[in-house]
């Protein structure tokens, strides 16, 4: 089974609104990262995130991270159509630093 | 810098048959690793090199075999292709501790 999971799968905002996307995993971790896919494309980096953070910023994203509840929330603020992508999140965990695993993804559509 | 790259692009297979999927990076990474993509599954993971000389298997790395050839190339073989491996497939290269680096994918079909 799949480490982490997106909530929810599917999202429609119009632009300008804000989206947020939540990824809840299973087992300890080591970091947590971020990931965008635009349609037909390969996975683009966008925030990672280590266990002992708790909030990270780049632009107009805002990740967090809660280990005790082993949940890691993703937040674009006024979003564009061009933000219109597949978001996943991965975790690397304690110990198996290597071993990057994917969540199933939240699709998310921007309406201008 | 080409970053990573993957071939071929495009494949079409009858099963049976069995192929390679390339994949290299030039960015000096320790780690690389094979993924399947499939509608609503997210991506799987399939196996993983966590250095030159070793391999892992992954969560599904049933009916494929890896082979890390140096430090810059990771290979995926399919020995006797299925219907079920159908699917896009993703290489990503990463340096200890940091965020992966993916190829375009290539698309397989098998028929």
């Amino acid at each position: 089974s799949q480490q982490g999971e997106e909530d929810p799968q599917a999202l429609s905002i119009q632009e300008g609104e804000n989206a947020t996307m939540n990824c809840s995993y299973k087992t300890s971790i080591n970091n947590l990262q971020w990931y965008r896919q635009n349609s037909g494309r390969g996975l683009v980096h966008l925030i990672l995130i280590r266990s002992n953070e708790r909030e990270k910023h780049s632009g107009r994203l805002r990740v967090t991270l809660d280990t005790s509840k082993k949940s890691s929330s993703l937040l674009i603020t006024a979003s564009r159509a061009a933000d219109t992508a597949s978001y996943f999140c991965a975790t690397v965990p304690t110990g198996g630093y290597q071993k990057v695993t994917f969540g199933i993804g939240t699709k998310l559509q921007v309406i201008p | 810098n080409a970053g990573v790259t993957q071939t071929p692009k495009f494949q079409v297979l009858k099963t049976g048959q069995s192929m390679t999927l390339q994949c290299a990076q030039d960015m000096n990474h320790n780690s690389m690793y094979w993924y399947r993509q499939d509608p609503g599954m997210g991506l799987r993971l399939i196996y993983y090199s966590a250095s030159e000389g070793t391999t892992d298997k992954g969560e599904v790395p049933n009916g494929y075999n890896v082979s890390r050839l140096n430090k810059r190339e990771f290979s995926l073989r399919l020995e006797s292709a299925a219907p079920s491996q159908t699917s896009v497939y993703f290489c990503a290269s990463r340096q200890q501790g940091n965020e992966q680096y993916f190829g375009p994918g290539t698309r397989l079909t098998v028929t």
